[in-house]
């Protein structure tokens, strides 16, 4: 156990809909980083919040946004779905931004759109 | 751009033997951090090793070691006496600097699925 936890475990549904997938960080850790793995795509990286503040962001697609809240947990949103929006979605939190800090992940959500 | 690659998809050992699963990586950057996390079916992405880019030594985790060649930008995971639990997927990651944009987001590669034979 990571102690990185991800809500809900699986989600299914249509397309054109809206979702939204929450990630409590480890207790101290204040990033946030959203991962997607997709057969397609492999894993990669969608954007990261450090201390409620966007920092990064990669190959985040417009429909999708995020941010962290004062209690540090953060939420993806996820518009319009798509099928090939179809993917693990994991976040990892670490204490700082730093390369030396070591990244926890999360168990994952699994999004299905059908 | 950095990137990641791994060119073995797929790989398959012997109980009790060794693997070394292979990974190259591209960046202009000469501080960096390497990384091999493991997803086994339960999907859940496990730190395996991690090497810094400034130390010569190569790091070791009990079973696990890496071969880290700088200049070829090449970082291969040893897995000696390979046990069932090995079997996984194997990622290879490469962590950006902290700075300019990027915040030590990682770069991973497509993964090697290891089969471990009994």
């Amino acid at each position: 156990d990571s102690g990185v936890t991800q809500t809900p475990k699986h989600l299914i549904t249509a397309t054109g809909q809206r979702v939204t997938l929450r990630c409590s960080p480890r207790s101290g850790d204040l990033s946030v980083y959203w991962y997607q793995q997709s057969l397609d795509q492999g894993l990669q990286f969608l954007i990261q919040y450090y201390n409620g503040e966007e920092r990064a962001k990669g190959n985040i697609l417009e429909r999708f946004s995020a941010q962290q809240f004062p209690d540090l947990h953060s939420e993806l949103n996820l518009s319009s779905l798509e099928l090939g929006d179809s993917a693990l979605y994991f976040c990892a939190s670490s204490v700082g931004t730093g390369g030396i800090y070591e990244q926890f992940f999360g168990p994952g959500t699994r999004l299905t759109v059908l | 751009a950095q990137t990641v690659t791994q060119s073995q998809p797929e790989m398959s050992v012997q109980e009790a033997e060794t693997v070394t699963l292979s990974c190259t990586y591209d960046t202009s950057e000469s501080d960096y951090y390497l990384f091999w996390y493991k997803q086994p079916p339960s999907r859940q992405m496990i730190l395996v090793i991690r090497q810094e880019a400034y130390k010569q030594q190569n790091a070791t985790e009990n079973r696990f070691s890496v071969n880290f060649q700088k200049a070829a930008k090449s970082f291969s995971l040893k897995i000696s006496d390979s046990q069932l639990g090995d079997a996984a997927m194997y990622f290879c990651a490469y962590r950006t600097p902290y700075y300019g944009g990027s915040q030590g987001n990682l770069i991973f590669g497509k993964g090697t699925k290891l089969s471990v034979k009994p």
